[in-house]
């Protein structure tokens, strides 16, 4: 199984609400990833997860908030979001190993914040 | 940080012809390099990888190449489809760090 998971496809959300995107892999990798990409924009890093322990934040707003429960699970957890935070919000995992290795992507979540 | 970037916002290709996609990065210190493939309403979906050891790999109709000592990485694709048609992205690691510098993006359109 080389998938990535990712629920719900598509979020709409007010910007007074609570909601939390999922996302799956049974690929056995230790690294999992969110990242958020805007219309014609390279995806760009938010949290890195290693071994279930947060080990990169990109200074992202506190309104977002990661959470990994296991392994094989990231969550990231939305409040009080803005406009602005309207996007496709994608996860990725990876081993970890020395050299670095491709990140497997899923289809990603597009939220929209009205 | 330093940034990784392509030289073409858009590349129209005919079909059965060759594309080559260009990226220059800055950082002399990456020592992992992966091409992505990003089609309308999907995640970005890996092609091929190369490492710095290395100046060109091959896969199927994809071959990548690396110039170090300009710091050129280029993606080649023979006889172009139409499945072809979509953003590719190319990105960089240092030192294994979990950490991937995307490119901004280049745009191939296959003209049947």
């Amino acid at each position: 199984d080389t998938e990535v998971t990712q629920t719900p496809k598509h979020l709409v959300m007010g910007m007074t609400n609570k909601k939390s995107l999922k996302c799956e892999q049974h690929m056995g990798h230790r690294a999992m990833y969110w990242y958020k990409q805007k219309a014609k924009k390279p995806p760009e890093l938010m949290f890195v997860y290693s071994y279930e322990k947060l080990s990169i934040n990109e200074s992202v707003p506190s309104r977002f908030s990661p959470e990994c429960p296991n392994s094989s699970l990231l969550n990231l957890h939305l409040h009080a979001l803005q406009p602005e935070d309207s996007a496709l919000y994608l996860c990725a995992s990876s081993p970890i190993r020395d050299g670095g290795y491709e990140q497997y992507f899923g289809p990603g979540t597009r939220l929209t914040v009205t | 940080g330093e940034s990784v970037g392509l030289h073409l916002p858009t590349l129209s290709v005919q079909e059965g012809d060759n594309s080559i996609i260009n990226c220059a990065y800055s950082n002399s210190a990456s020592d992992y390099f992966i091409w992505y493939k990003q089609e309308s309403g999907k995640g970005p979906q890996f092609i091929i990888d190369i490492r710095s050891n290395m100046d060109k790999r091959q896969g199927q109709r994809v071959t990548v190449l690396l110039n170090k000592t300009v710091k050129h990485l280029s993606l080649q694709i023979a006889a172009t489809q139409p499945g072809d048609s979509a953003v590719y992205f190319c990105a960089e690691n240092m030192n294994g760090n979990n950490r991937l510098a995307f490119g901004k993006g280049n745009q191939v359109v296959v003209i049947p």
